[in-house]
This record gives structure tokens, sequence and C-alpha cells, in this order.
């Protein structure tokens, strides 16, 4: 059974540039959020995809959008990129059957360094 | 507004002592609470996860956490730590219930925790 996967695992961009970020979730899930850790922190909730629609956002700006595909895989994508969107993005999978008491899976995620 | 806070960044124990690190909670309404661990340069695993009924509640690799309402804590413990259980740890609190809230969990900055053998 495989479980969230991500690519790519590791990329360099430098400021103005945009990036796109791959999650396919954990097979049966049908949920997909996005998180953002930068170095030393705790992970921080950009977005949420459900049926391929937004249905929650963090506090983030519009630079960053996404997309949920008919097969449940999605995309993250920063526009305009500035050094302090350097961090690891991390993708989570989960079940909307599962309702507010299941647990979010995550994947390794992918580290974006902005130069 | 609803936070987490782990007042310790970081924990040293040594193998075979009991260990805890702490987490405590501000939301409204009931929480869901939710420990996950992370090893260096890897996604987030999850350990245990509170929802109602029994305030102790078991988890992997023989983690345990216990919650207690009136102190809003959720702290994380095990009884014999092992050099292998070095990792960062992560409580999180569901913020809203929802059917469409399964997505968002809110963090608090982590504890490292160090078992020196």
């Amino acid at each position: 059974d495989a479980g969230v996967t991500q690519s790519p695992t590791h990329l360099i961009k430098t400021r103005g540039q945009q990036v796109t970020l791959r999650c396919s979730p954990k097979s049966g899930h049908d949920t997909v959020s996005w998180y953002q850790q930068a170095l030393g922190q705790g992970p921080q909730f950009i977005f949420q995809y459900y049926e391929e629609e937004e249905r929650q956002r963090g506090n983030f700006p519009d630079r960053f959008s996404g997309h949920q595909f008919p097969n449940y895989s999605s995309e993250l994508n920063v526009n305009a990129l500035l050094l302090g969107d350097s961090a690891l993005y991390l993708c989570a999978s989960s079940f909307a059957r599962s309702g507010d008491t299941g647990e979010l899976f995550f994947g390794e995620g992918s580290r974006l360094t902005v130069l | 507004a609803q936070s987490v806070a782990q007042p310790e960044d970081q924990v040293n124990v040594a193998e075979g002592n009991p260990l805890t690190v702490k987490c405590t909670y501000s939301v409204s309404g009931n929480p869901y609470l939710f420990w996950y661990v992370q090893y260096p340069n890897r996604g987030l695993q999850f350990l245990l996860k509170y929802i109602t009924g029994d305030n102790l509640v078991k988890g992997s690799y023989g983690f345990e956490a216990e919650f207690n309402k009136s102190q809003t804590s959720f702290h994380l413990k095990k009884p014999s730590a092992l050099v292998s259980d070095s990792a960062l740890y992560f409580c999180a609190v569901r913020p809203i219930h929802g059917s469409s809230n399964t997505g968002k969990l809110i963090f608090g900055q982590g504890t490292t925790l160090q078992v020196k053998p």
C-alpha cells in the first residue's frame, strides 16, 4: 500500500521564479492538504483540497495556489518566489468520511530553497 | 485563538528512563489532539490521538499520552526510552470540528527528544 508520495524531493529556485510541487495521496484517500514547515518550526497549514476544490485556506498569500485532479492527486504552485518561501513543503492526505477525528498521513516533503 | 504550546525546545533522557514531552492547548469546545514524530529530513508520522473517552491514550512504538482537561494538557509519555526514539515531536490540535475540516491541524513548535545510551 503506497503512502503519500511527493515530488520533487529537493529543488532550488531563484527569487521571482515559480514552482510546482506534486503529491499523490495514500491509496483510498480523497482529501489533500498542504503544509509549509520552515526550519525549526512546526508545520503551518496552507490549504486543503477535496472534490477538486479548495475547502479551507490558512494565512498564506494568493501567490500560493493549488489544484486537485480527478485521481485525487494535487499540486501546489507558488508564484513570485521570495527568500522566505524556503521551507519543507509537506503534503498530507486523509479520507473525508473519517471526518475530523481521522489522522493525517504525511509525505516526506519537498525541500524548496530560494536563492 | 486556538493554539498549541510545547514549552520545551529539547528534552534529554537516558535510555531506559521514562520520558515526558509536554503539550498544552487552547481551544474552544472539546479538543481533538494528536502527536506526530518527525525524523531528520522526513515527513511526519502519526503516533496517537485523543478524541474522546479514556484520558490515557496508547499509540505506536510504546508511546502513550495523557489528556488532562482541567490543565488543558496532552503530555506524551513512554515508560522506557530507546535511543531510536530520538527525534522531533509535534503536538497538534484540530481547531474546528466539522466534516469539511479534515485537513487542518494546528501544530506546536516541536520538541527535540534526545535519548542518550
